[in-house]
């Protein structure tokens, strides 16, 4: 399996703009999760879907934000309008379980946004 | 963007010898813990992971404490190499032992000198 994968792996746009972020997990995992890693904070939780459906999305941070999972093998996060402010690596990962046995979360390469 | 970079914490050994990074948690209540590594320009690998029930947990060269006394972590790197040079996280969660919403700490950057 390629792991988890993201797309684009930079991306770089104007303040105002659309940011659509994709993700593929690996094939039989149940979970996928979104994080956003920033210096000043670190790695937070966004949002993860368990079987496609949002189950927490108490990190997003602002109705700019939003995420889906219209299938088991994609995901998107979408920030609209884009702010500066929103720069940042954003991770998406998956997993088998999130309890129990195949716990371990395998995160995809990340994808670099700058807003400007 | 950030004005301000976060500096981080730095650990730096010699090739060889035993790395101990250490990590203070904030939820007394938290009963998961997972230790990752981060290299530059990837995203964080799971490393080990322990539960509250358990104060050590040994993996392949690595070992996990934790005390619940003190709210302590820490991973010992047995024998580091310079492979092992990276950022690693520790992890706390309390939704019943779930990886469901991890909370990171700040992460240490490890630094092996050949």
């Amino acid at each position: 399996d390629a792991g988890v994968i993201q797309s684009p792996r930079h991306e770089v746009t104007e303040m105002g703009q659309e940011v659509t972020l994709r993700c593929k997990p690996i094939s039989g995992h149940d979970y996928l999760f979104w994080y956003r890693q920033t210096m000043m904070r670190g790695l937070e939780l966004l949002i993860y879907f368990n079987n496609n459906v949002p189950i927490d999305d108490s990190g997003m941070p602002e109705d700019r934000f939003s995420a889906k999972m219209p299938n088991a093998s994609f995901s998107t996060l979408k920030i609209q309008p884009s702010e500066p402010r929103d720069s940042a690596v954003y991770f998406c990962a998956s997993s088998i379980n999130i309890q129990g046995p195949n716990t371990e979360a395998f995160f995809g390469q990340g994808t670099r946004l700058t807003v400007v | 963007g950030e004005s301000v970079g976060l500096h981080l914490p730095t650990l730096s050994v010699q090739e060889g010898d035993n790395s101990i990074i250490n990590c203070a948690y904030s939820n007394s209540a938290s009963d998961y813990f997972i230790w990752y590594k981060q290299e530059s320009g990837k995203g964080p690998q799971f490393i080990i992971d322990i539960r509250s029930n358990m104060d050590k947990r040994q993996g392949q060269r690595v070992t996990v404490l934790l005390n619940k006394t003190v709210k302590h972590l820490s991973l010992q790197i047995a024998a580091t190499q310079p492979g092992d040079s990276a950022v690693y996280f520790c992890a706390e969660n309390n939704y019943g032992g779930s990886q469901g919403n991890l909370i990171f700490g700040k992460g240490t950057k490890l630094s092996v000198k050949p």
